[in-house]
């Protein structure tokens, strides 16, 4: 089975900071890489796809990049609404779509 | 749009029909899929179904417990849970995917959810 793992699984930061989690997969992926964005009490929403895709409506300081199992999705200045736990999500053994185990973002 | 409904308290071995209505866009132009999230932790696809529903997969997890469908004509998404198990307690999300088909796309819209808890 492909496997992604996510690093930090939490990590604290401060208004303005830049912030990386990465996203690794068990076997290459291409660029079938996606990334959401869950707030407490909410469901997930699309923030990045194909890897480096911005989604429509989703503010420019989220960046995502990387391609093969080695992947970042980059947030320039945070905001305080970034806080959030993101999750990296694999399309390329679709239908079978597996997700990372999530990373908790706390603003501090 | 999408609303879940169905979710419920069932004891272990019992069955559950989870919906979903679909509201605001064209239902038969994309495939579908349920996934779900043990509150606070992550998130795990259950099943999939194509527009046609001439595509459909499971998760192991719930092969030959669960069956999905979906009705065009109604906009709605079904989830057929049976032989429940305590494990099978989670927050089922109704999810529309960004392609009319089960191949590599990102999970583009989230419904609410609707809890499902597995006990005696």
């Amino acid at each position: 089975d492909l496997q992604m793992t996510q690093s930090p699984s939490s990590l604290s930061a401060s208004v303005g900071d830049r912030v990386s989690i990465t996203c690794r997969a068990s076997q290459t992926i291409g660029s079938f890489l996606n990334w959401y964005q869950q707030k407490p009490g909410k469901a997930p929403q699309l923030l990045i796809f194909a890897a480096s895709r911005l989604y429509s409506g989703v503010p420019s300081r989220f960046r995502g990049s990387g391609s093969g199992t080695y992947f970042t999705l980059t947030i320039s200045s945070l905001q305080p609404e970034d806080s959030a736990t993101y999750f990296c999500q694999q399309s390329y053994s679709a239908p079978e779509n597996t997700f990372g185990q999530g990373t908790r973002l706390e603003i501090k | 749009q999408l609303v879940e409904s169905g979710g419920g308290l069932v004891q272990p071995g019992r069955s559950l029909r989870l919906s979903c209505a679909a509201f605001g866009f064209n239902f038969e132009d994309f495939a579908m899929y349920w996934v779900r999230q043990v509150p606070g932790k992550g998130l795990e696809w259950v099943s999939g179904i194509s527009w046609d529903s001439g595509n459909i997969a499971y998760a192991d997890s719930v092969k030959g417990r669960f069956t999905i469908s979906r009705d065009n004509a109604k906009k709605s998404l079904y989830l057929q849970m049976n032989s429940l198990r305590p494990e099978d307690t989670a927050l089922y999300y109704c999810v529309r995917y960004s392609s009319s088909e089960l191949i590599p796309s990102p999970f583009e819209f989230w419904g609410q959810g609707t809890l499902v808890t597995v006990s005696a």
